[in-house]
């Protein structure tokens, strides 16, 4: 399977927890987005990777999240002091750089 | 500020006829825009794509007709199928500032009947 992949499909956390969600892209893809989603909304753009780069943050990403891409191929997103709002979907996306942005199943999180 | 919206929630049509999804932005400094269909439990799939120098662009049972002058832009499937079900968001890239994020609109529900 060729697509973007991201593990895990759904976490259950309590509320002061930490999280951590792994997205792998399409091989060859440089570029790679976080999104999050809640109920009945499209996705909103958090962050965005040109290879090992971080080069744009949202305004939605507080200093509560942070997200990597080391070696320019997988990207974690990590929370650290989960809140009952942090509740959401979280899609991975990747792109070369002139197409397209394909997105992956997305990590459901809910916070207790 | 920018904003991409559409102007239904749902969207119910019989099986065999044609579904035109539509959706409205306001910035006319967005250039590209794409058409995403979300199953449930999915991530959003790429449709369809088109660039503010276009005004139609034709996929497999799928138009995409984007009209500048009032910022409006709309999706057509033809003999919609049980399949194509699913939510349907526009997304529009170029107005937020960045040449690289998406912005999307809230959604419309699309639901076939038999």
């Amino acid at each position: 399977d060729t697509g973007v992949s991201q593990d895990p499909r759904h976490k259950i956390t309590k509320r002061g927890q930490n999280v951590t969600f792994r997205c792998d892209p399409i091989s060859e893809h440089n570029r790679l987005y976080w999104y999050r989603q809640t109920l009945g909304q499209g996705p909103e753009f958090l962050t965005y990777f040109q290879n090992e780069a971080q080069l744009e943050k949202s305004r939605l990403l507080s200093d509560r999240f942070s997200a990597e891409r080391p070696k320019g191929s997988f990207s974690t997103l990590e929370i650290q002091r989960t809140e009952q709002g942090d509740s959401a979907m979280y899609l991975c996306a990747s792109s070369d750089t002139y197409n397209e942005q394909f997105f992956g199943p997305g990590t459901r999180l809910t916070v207790l | 500020g920018e904003s991409v919206g559409l102007h239904l929630p749902t969207l119910s049509v019989q099986e065999g006829d044609n579904s035109i999804i539509n959706c409205a932005y306001s910035n006319s400094a967005s250039d590209y825009f794409i058409w995403y269909k979300q199953e449930s439990g999915k991530g959003p799939q790429f449709i369809i794509d088109i660039r503010s120098n276009m005004d139609k662009r034709q996929g497999q049972r799928v138009t995409v007709l984007l009209n500048k002058t009032v910022k409006h832009l709309s999706l057509q499937i033809a003999a919609t199928q049980p399949g194509d079900s699913a939510v349907y968001f526009c997304a529009e890239k170029g107005s937020s500032g960045s040449a690289r994020q998406l912005t999307f609109g809230s959604g419309t529900q699309l639901t076939v009947l038999p």
